[in-house]
């Protein structure tokens, strides 16, 4: 079956330390991955995407993820962390197959503490 | 500016009652879907439609209803008939379903069922 899992729920990190969130799709999935973030009560917000060429996608608010297709995994980072990117984060892709549908992982909240 | 609204934000519904939450979007996009956030679960997508007077099912359709009379309008009615309606609503559009595009979020309705 098609997924994306995201292995970490709550990520706690201090403020200004480097910080990664974990993400793995099955192989059903299309290399069409995208991270998005959430705050409080509101809506997602794309972060970045990858469709094709550079494996290395650079997003906004500072983040970057890069994608390994040997180990399908599309992991996200940042080298420095604010309290203001605590929120909860989304991996998704789009399943291949005629059924095209955005699949999303369970989330991560990350905590940036002081 | 161009975006999506969902109305309302916060909304509060006795057991029995059916309630619609309403979405526009002013983006001109042909796609447009309701999703449904439990905590830990991610997203679900309950219903999807690619163009005017056409709609699909998602995969947890039963309990909700929608319509598309109007590209700009996705309303989706929550019915007596779903069994645990309390959760958070979130409605997104694309330029077209299954392209390698982003889905743009509206700010979401929280239900709870009293």
């Amino acid at each position: 079956a098609q997924s994306v899992t995201q292995l970490d729920s709550q990520v706690p990190v201090f403020e200004e330390a480097p910080v990664e969130l974990r993400c793995n799709y099955s192989s059903s999935v299309s290399v069409y991955l995208f991270w998005y973030v959430q705050y409080p009560n509101q809506g997602l917000q794309l972060l970045l995407k990858y469709l094709s060429g550079s494996t290395l996608v650079k997003g906004i608010n500072g983040f970057e993820a890069e994608f390994n297709k040997s180990q399908t995994s599309f992991h996200l980072r940042k080298p420095s962390v604010h309290i203001s990117d605590t929120a909860e984060y989304f991996c998704a892709g789009i399943s291949s197959g005629s059924a095209r549908q955005l699949t999303f992982g369970s989330g991560t909240q990350l905590t940036v503490l002081p | 500016d161009g975006g999506i609204t969902q109305s309302p934000k916060y909304l509060f519904r006795k057991e029995g009652q059916n309630v619609t939450l309403s979405c526009e979007q002013n983006l001109n996009h042909d796609a447009m879907y309701w999703y449904r956030q439990d905590p830990g679960q991610g997203l679900r997508l309950i219903y999807y439609s690619q163009i005017v007077n056409d709609f699909q099912k998602g995969d947890i359709a039963e309990g909700y209803s929608v319509s598309r009379e109007k590209k700009e309008s996705f309303p989706l009615t929550v019915t007596s008939a779903q069994k645990n309606p309390t959760a958070f609503y979130l409605c997104a559009s694309s330029i077209s379903r299954g392209d390698t595009g982003e889905l743009f979020f509206g700010e979401g309705s929280r239900l709870t069922v009293l």
